[in-house]
């Protein structure tokens, strides 16, 4: 079994729309939380860091529900230089230098 | 300041053939760390590195992958003997401070895209 799962999408939205992906992890002992962005033949870029009581940047939100094993990324009003795949990583508590990525989530933003 | 740069940018060899990728981090970083993110897929972890020490490599996939990083600077992947399921990119990440705070993130490179025939 994989310690991140993410559905891979494509989500297709057109502009100014709300989205929202999840990522499913499946050990407890994950401690950190990221979201990257991945543009196509680039890159991972570091999007935003999750923490335990949630936390947002400009139109994007990240939460955490430790209870359930998942994570989720909100972006409100969606851009078209949004379109991306987005990569959910995690490490565990006893190894913080391993990140776990998840296959990514493919979004299309269209005009 | 420069990012994270890596070299070749692409690289294609014949099956058998052995290459070797080059990792610059960003100055002053003391961890670095490698990926191999096949197409479709998320990046998995291959290495890491603190200074010139390799304290995981539980990620390389066989014994013909071999990373150093003598001078705790550049770091050099290399596999030898490559077969068609090398084909992938290899990406770098480097990563600071020392102390390592879990909430601190990688910076990654362009990576190598590299295509074995």
């Amino acid at each position: 079994r994989k310690e991140v799962e993410q559905d891979p999408g494509p989500f297709n939205v057109p502009e100014g729309a709300t989205v929202a992906f999840n990522c499913t992890y499946s050990n407890s002992a994950s401690q950190s939380f990221f979201w990257y962005r991945q543009d196509c033949r680039k890159e991972p870029k570091l999007l935003m860091s999750v923490y335990s009581s949630g936390n947002e940047d400009g139109r994007f939100t990240a939460q955490l529900n430790r209870a359930s094993q998942y994570i989720s990324l909100l972006i409100r009003d969606s851009k078209l230089s949004d379109s991306a795949t987005y990569l959910c990583v995690v490490t565990l508590v006893y190894n913080f230098n391993k990140f776990y990525f998840g296959s990514g989530t493919k979004l299309n933003v269209k005009p | 300041g420069a990012g994270v740069s890596q070299s070749p940018r692409y690289k294609v060899a014949k099956r058998g053939q052995d290459v070797a990728l080059r990792c610059d981090p960003i100055s002053g970083h003391v961890s670095l760390f490698w990926y191999q993110q096949a197409l479709g897929q998320g990046p998995e972890f291959l290495t890491y590195f603190q200074n010139e020490a390799q304290l995981d490599k539980s990620g390389l996939p066989s014994d013909r992958f071999f990373a150093e990083r003598p001078e705790g600077s550049v770091s050099t992947l290399k596999i030898q003997r490559t077969q068609q399921e090398d084909s992938a990119v290899y990406l770098c990440a480097s990563r600071h401070p020392v102390t390592g705070v879990s909430t601190d993130t990688q910076y990654f490179g362009p990576g190598t895209r590299l295509t074995v025939l």
